[in-house]
């Protein structure tokens, strides 16, 4: 089954404990990307990646790091979480532009919270 | 910067009666996409129906149609014969057809379906 598999599903963290959430698809895909959804601001982009190895920000990278070292993987990575990165993520993947449909595939979210 | 605006952040409907959901987007690109996904409850993002700029004719899914309005700049999803269970959050996305994939999205609107 085509999936994109995020992980964990709910944490809750202290403030400036490293934390790690983990994004995997099984369908190829070369564009990965990271959202927080919070109410009232819809979703907004953290990080994208058109490919291994290359990585760009989006619209709110602060405090957040990513890498992707395989093509399969793009690890969200909050080195010293602080509570108003309490929100929910989403990891998403898609075919480059021009050879897809344009659609994003989301995992299912991860609910974080930070005190 | 892309920009997409929902203006009507909650909306309700009769059960089996029609809603029409607003979308606006900015954009100097002329070859694009725009989506409207939804998120019900579980939180997991749906893609409901999906438009190609260069086509004059509105995508229909079923029971969902849109009304792309290249010119105006304009996207709006028709719900038909609304059910209980297309209640949820709706936003509005874009991205562009070249380059990479930095989905847009807007604010959001809430759909509540009325028994």
């Amino acid at each position: 089954e085509a999936q994109v598999t995020q992980n964990p599903r709910y944490l809750i963290t202290v403030t400036g404990k490293k934390l790690t959430v983990t994004c995997s698809q099984n369908m190829n895909h070369e564009y990965m990307s990271w959202y927080r959804q919070d109410p009232g601001l819809g979703l907004r982009q953290i990080y994208y990646s058109m490919n291994v190895e290359v990585t760009d920000k989006g619209d709110v990278p602060e405090g957040y790091k990513v890498s992707r070292k395989e093509k399969r993987n793009f690890p969200l990575i909050l080195e010293s979480p602080s509570p108003n990165q309490t929100s929910l993520y989403f990891c998403a993947s898609g075919g480059v532009q021009g050879r897809d449909t344009g659609e994003l595939f989301f995992g299912e979210g991860s609910r974080l919270t930070v005190l | 910067a892309q920009t997409v605006t929902q203006s009507q952040p909650e909306m309700s409907v009769q059960e089996a009666e029609t809603v029409t959901l607003s979308c606006t987007y900015d954009t100097s690109e002329s070859d694009y996409y725009l989506f409207w996904y939804k998120q019900p409850p579980s939180r997991q993002m749906i893609l409901v129906i999906r438009q190609e700029a260069y086509k004059q004719q509105n995508a229909t899914e079923n029971r969902f149609s849109v009304n792309f309005q290249k010119a105006a700049k304009s996207f709006s999803l028709k719900i038909s014969d609304s059910q209980l269970g297309d209640a949820a959050m709706y936003f509005c996305a874009y991205s562009i057809r070249s380059g990479n994939t930095p989905l847009v999205f807007g604010k959001g609107t809430r759909l509540s379906v009325i028994a």
